[in-house]
């Protein structure tokens, strides 16, 4: 049983390009949440998707945006970098219910020069 | 508005001894769900535990167990005989239900937890 998958593992950027970041849930799972983790940091909620739908968002500028896919894989996209981007950006899965636990993949970690 | 505080920033203890992680968390909601995740090196978060709000009950899993008092807003996390495999960082989480039955999980800062052989 897969768990979830992120690609890639790592990246390297430069101010003002903008980044793609990829992940695959948990077989199973229908929900797609994102999340920022900035060193040292416990993650912080970018937003999360359902039905192909963004469902809630945590306070994060528009230059974050994201897309669900109908087989529920996502994408984060990050536009006009800054360095205060740099993080490792952790996609969770799980079930549609709010009661349900989530489960992470790796992490892409991300380095804006 | 909700809020985690995991006060220890980092423990360090030497192998087999027992080791209490402490959560104190913040919500208006009566309704409710608490977490504990494990971070290795790797960088992946590890589920440990979930617990609503209504179970109060403790729970003991091997020799990790979890203390959960509403009284005071504590959920805090006790390895027994600690293992060097143990060491990791560790998060606290609490989640209400969001805007339309969204989970946003809100997390502590983290204990970053070293177990010296």
């Amino acid at each position: 049983d897969a768990g979830v998958t992120q690609s890639p593992t790592h990246l390297i950027k430069t101010r003002g390009q903008q980044v793609t970041l990829r992940c695959s849930p948990k077989s199973g799972h229908d929900t797609v949440s994102w999340y920022q983790q900035a060193l040292g940091q416990g993650p912080q909620f970018i937003f999360q998707y359902y039905e192909e739908e963004e469902r809630q968002r945590g306070n994060f500028p528009d230059r974050f945006s994201g897309h669900q896919f109908p087989n529920y894989s996502s994408e984060l996209n990050v536009n006009a970098l800054l360095l205060g981007d740099s993080a490792l950006y952790l996609c969770a899965s799980s079930l549609g219910g709010w009661v349900y636990e989530q489960y992470f993949g790796p992490g892409t970690r991300l380095t804006v020069t | 508005a909700q809020k985690v505080t995991q006060a220890q920033t980092e423990i360090s203890v030497v192998e087999k001894e027992d080791v209490t992680l402490d959560c104190v968390y913040e919500t208006r909601d009566t309704t409710y769900y608490l977490f504990w995740y494990k971070q290795p090196p790797s960088g992946e978060l590890v589920f440990l535990i979930r617990r609503n709000s209504f179970d109060e009950q403790n729970e003991i899993s091997g020799r990790y167990s979890w203390n959960f008092q509403k009284s005071t807003s504590s959920f805090n996390f006790t390895i027994t005989a600690s293992q060097v495999v143990d060491s990791a960082v560790y998060f606290c989480a609490l989640s209400e239900a969001g805007i339309q039955g969204a989970q946003k999980l809100v997390f502590g800062q983290g204990t970053r937890l070293t177990i010296n052989p």
